[in-house]
């Protein structure tokens, strides 16, 4: 059973262009959270997903960044013209339900803006 | 203030020793996880509690809902402990983790 995937794990940008993170959960999960964290600091809650469902998108700064979790395929988390502060790690984790599970996360998409 | 405050939030230990590193938090939570990040960066959930004790190997993680306070024990530490110990807490209904801001913990040979 392979564990969350992200890909890619290093991306490069240049300002004003768009990234796009992809998180393939564990198998028969259906529920993604985007985490971010930069430099030098904590984790912060970004949106949590359910297949075709956005739940809970209150730590999404409300311009640029967009999420989905399609039906078929992974969850996409989309930066539009991006800036250099969204320099940052950006974890998935993945969980069965939302009940008292253990989330599992993946090994990050480090994004750098130049 | 964080609603998830860690202590230390350095700590470097030698070989062998007892190490403890504490959270505190300040709302209401149905579970509390204790994560490791490690050099590279990777994130591996170490415990997922929401009363008493759990034991995994060298590692002990305590909780005390009545005083919002849990531990996280490292028994005879090694340089491979080296790493970021993160206490994450989940309010409620909602998915998400509040996650502190970590104990960076070194272990010397």
């Amino acid at each position: 059973n392979a564990g969350v995937m992200q890909n890619p794990r290093h991306l490069v940008r240049r300002r004003g262009q768009e990234a796009r993170l992809r998180c393939s959960p564990m198998k028969g999960h259906s529920h993604v959270y985007w985490y971010r964290q930069l430099p030098e600091e904590g984790l912060k809650f970004m949106v949590y997903l359910q297949k075709e469902n956005i739940i809970d998108e209150s730590g999404m700064p409300k311009e640029r960044f967009s999420a989905e979790f399609p039906k078929e395929g992974p969850s996409i988390l989309r930066i539009q013209q991006v800036v250099r502060g969204d320099s940052a790690a950006y974890f998935c984790a993945s969980s069965p339900g939302t009940g008292d599970y253990e989330q599992y996360f993946g090994p990050g998409t480090r994004l750098t803006v130049t | 203030k964080n609603e998830v405050e860690q202590s230390p939030q350095n700590l470097t230990a030698q070989e062998g020793e007892f190490i403890t590193i504490n959270c505190s938090y300040s709302v209401g939570i149905s579970a509390l996880h204790w994560l490791q990040q490690h050099p590279g960066g990777g994130i591996v959930s170490l415990f997922m509690l929401s009363s008493g004790k759990k034991k995994h190997g060298r590692l002990i993680a305590t909780i005390n809902i009545q005083e919002k306070h849990s531990s996280l024990h490292i028994t005879a530490s090694h340089p491979r402990d080296s790493a970021v110990y993160i206490c994450a807490v989940k309010r409620g209904s909602q998915g998400n983790l509040i996650f502190g801001k970590g104990t960076k913990l070194s272990v010397k040979p």
